[in-house]
């Protein structure tokens, strides 16, 4: 069985700094997605990761890929209030299912 | 609109009672997925429906949940005995093709509740 593990659980930034979120999976696959998910609302898509090595930015998220070490990570450049949100790392098993991991809940301060 | 689109919102029902859940999938998406999230056990796969194969229903928890999805668009996601467990957001989600290469795009979710 697949299992996604995502930490921090909780992460209080403050504005202006660098943090990382880590996404450990446990087995094979070569195909992972980031989505954020803010209060009360749906699963936005951020990142779709697809081979060993990849690489994605959008403004202050960048999200990388390591399928060697089964780890993909999130990284956040310079935080600001509108990253408060939760977001969560899905493994694609290799069969269109997605298993998630519990979600990072981010909370930016001043 | 564009997105995937769910309904209700928001249900309330006694337990014991059956419910039915919407989902209207983005045009032209041959794949169509259910989740739910709860506090205990995070997002949850359900059911997966693909062009007119038959659907994976492996995620299910009981044979009281079912789901059907009627020309290859529109599904109904239903519990029926509802229990107060069944308590969640059940989100829909589709996707232009079958899994690694597209993201799933979710509708906003029905949250259930169990009374």
């Amino acid at each position: 069985e697949l299992k996604v593990e995502q930490n921090p659980l909780f992460l209080s930034m403050q504005e202006g700094k660098n943090y990382t979120i880590y996404c450990n999976y446990s087995t094979t696959s070569d195909r992972l997605y980031w989505y954020r998910q803010d209060p009360g609302k749906s699963l936005e898509s951020l990142f779709v990761l697809l081979s060993n090595g990849a690489v994605k930015q959008e403004g202050r998220l960048m999200a990388s890929l390591d399928t060697k070490a089964r780890l993909s990570t999130l990284h956040i450049t310079a935080a600001v209030h509108d990253l408060s949100a939760t977001y969560f790392c899905a493994v694609d098993m290799g069969d269109y299912k997605l298993s998630f991991g519990a979600g990072t809940t981010v909370t930016v301060r001043a | 609109g564009a997105g995937v689109s769910q309904s209700p919102s928001n249900k309330v029902t006694e337990k014991g009672k059956d419910v039915e859940l919407r989902c209207d999938p983005i045009s032209g998406h041959t794949a169509l997925y259910w989740y739910r999230q709860s506090l205990g056990q995070g997002l949850e796969f359900l059911i997966y429906f693909q062009g007119n194969s038959a659907p994976d229903k492996s995620g299910l928890p009981s044979d009281r949940f079912s789901a059907e999805r009627t020309g290859g668009s529109v599904s109904t996601l239903t519990i029926q005995r509802t229990q107060q467990e069944d308590s969640a957001v059940y989100l829909c989600a589709s996707s232009l093709a079958t899994g690694g290469y597209q993201p799933q795009h979710f509708g906003d979710g029905t949250r259930l509740s169990i009374l």
